[in-house]
């Protein structure tokens, strides 16, 4: 599976847009991108998933680029609860094919 | 949604114990689920990928014969840590995908066990 980057922290104000980058410059065809998020103590949660297209749903946006090389996470308007660790991930659709965590990138909302 | 249940929550136990961890997918059947372990300030590590009816398939260094995996039917897959020491002390998760294709995973919210 393709690896990904992320900035390992992120600040973000309570109320405005919490936008989240991921590159993923070797991601191949049949790959999705994923995007959980981790609150301490807890398992991961599901946010958001795409292949190519943009994707909205009631806890996010996924922007994804043409060339499929990057993404970016928005949360369009943060709050505290928003305090977590994100993780951005590009998997193969093959049955019985796990995720891999990376590091993930640590957002805190602040008041 | 998809709901994956994991119990117990947490767990402590004396040194040489065998714990066992369940892992339930609620709504939807899970031919396949998978184990990670997370260390304090890490991120998730899959320790196995567990097959329904069949033998688990185990990542580089987790030994099997410590972390024994029976998934037995379409909705539960059950983790036993034998003879359990301090340094298996550790967050372990349970994850299962509904369904195929690109479907998500969906994570139980994690068994933390404290071995004393």
């Amino acid at each position: 599976d393709a690896k990904t980057t992320q900035p390992p922290s992120m600040d973000c104000a309570e109320g405005r847009a919490a936008n989240l980058p991921c590159n993923h410059s070797t991601i191949s065809g049949n790959e999705y991108v994923y995007w959980y998020r981790q609150i301490h103590s807890q398992g991961p949660q599901y946010i958001i998933h795409g292949l190519k297209n943009n994707e909205t749903n009631e806890m996010a946006s996924l922007i994804i680029t043409e060339d499929r090389k990057s993404s970016t996470l928005i949360l369009p308007h943060a709050t505290l609860r928003d305090t977590a660790v994100y993780y951005c991930i590009v998997r193969g659709n093959q049955a019985g094919t796990a995720l891999i965590f990376g590091k993930g990138t640590t957002l805190s909302v602040s008041s | 949604g998809a709901v994956v249940s994991q119990h117990p929550s947490w767990v402590i136990c004396k040194s040489g114990t065998s714990v066992k961890i369940e892992c339930r997918s609620l709504d939807f059947q899970a031919t396949t689920m998978f184990w990670y372990r997370q260390f304090p300030k890490q991120s998730l590590m899959l320790m196995a990928t567990s097959n329904e009816g069949s033998k688990a398939t185990y990542e580089q260094g987790v030994e099997k014969d410590k972390f024994l995996i029976n998934h037995a039917s379409l909705t539960l897959s059950t983790l036993t840590v034998t003879s359990a020491h301090p340094e298996d002390s550790s967050f372990y998760i349970c994850s299962a995908r509904d369904g195929q294709g690109g479907q998500p995973q969906h994570f139980g919210d994690g068994t933390r066990l404290s071995i004393l």
